[in-house]
């Protein structure tokens, strides 16, 4: 069943722990996204990557980190240094060419007290 | 800078048709982008135009002008389960998309 998995789809977290947010995908995507979305904004691009082995900052990469070892996996962990975690999380994915389409993954709604 | 702007909340009748209106001012443009996201899920992939004109998938469709930076989304014999968030969304010069924050749409009996 091809698709793009993101769990939890719940977390919570007390403050000043970090946390790592799983994205997996099957499509054989070769480009893959974190999104932070927030009541009322548009979604933010965190991270982003297209190739094996190697990502980019997007517009709010401060308090985040990434790494992309396979190229089904793109795990995102949000650090203590990221002022308000809370919100909801986006992993995409899509091909390389010229405007692909991005296809989302269910979301994790991360929640620190 | 880099805007997108759509109106927050629309409301309409079922049976009805409504269109909801996105404008942009991007750095470049490389295609313009609407998903549909229901409260507290992923947005799904509605539609995506790059040249002029209208483009019609079933009961929806989209519309983009380059030239007046404008496109529009319609939708036709609405129903219960359109009631959801319209996001517009632009592909930059750098093929990043760039996202509105979103039309809440509600439909009505």
């Amino acid at each position: 069943d091809g698709g793009i998995t993101q769990s939890p789809k719940y977390l919570f977290r007390k403050e000043g722990q970090n946390v790592t947010l799983s994205c997996e995908q099957n499509l054989n995507h070769d480009a893959m996204y974190w999104y932070r979305q927030d009541p009322g904004q548009g979604l933010r691009l965190i991270y982003y990557s297209q190739i094996v082995n190697d990502f980019q900052k997007g517009d709010i990469a401060e308090g985040y980190s990434v790494s992309r070892e396979k190229k089904e996996s793109f795990p995102l962990t949000v650090t203590s240094a990221q002022k308000n975690p809370t919100a909801f999380y986006l992993c995409a994915t899509s091909g390389v060419r010229e405007a692909d389409t991005q296809y989302f993954g269910p979301g994790t709604r991360l929640t620190v007290l | 800078g880099q805007n997108i702007d759509q109106p927050t909340e629309m409301t309409a009748t079922e049976g009805a048709i409504v269109q909801i209106n996105c404008t942009y001012q991007t750095s470049g443009f490389n295609g313009l982008f609407w998903y549909q996201q229901h409260a507290g899920e992923a947005p799904t992939f509605l539609s995506y135009n790059v040249l002029d004109g209208l483009e019609e998938k079933g009961r929806f469709s989209s519309f983009l002008s380059r030239s007046k930076g404008y496109s529009y989304l319609l939708l036709k014999e609405l129903q219960m389960k359109d009631s959801a968030s319209y996001l517009c969304a632009v592909s930059d010069s750098n093929y990043q998309l760039i996202w509105g924050a979103g039309t809440k749409l509600i439909i009505k009996p």
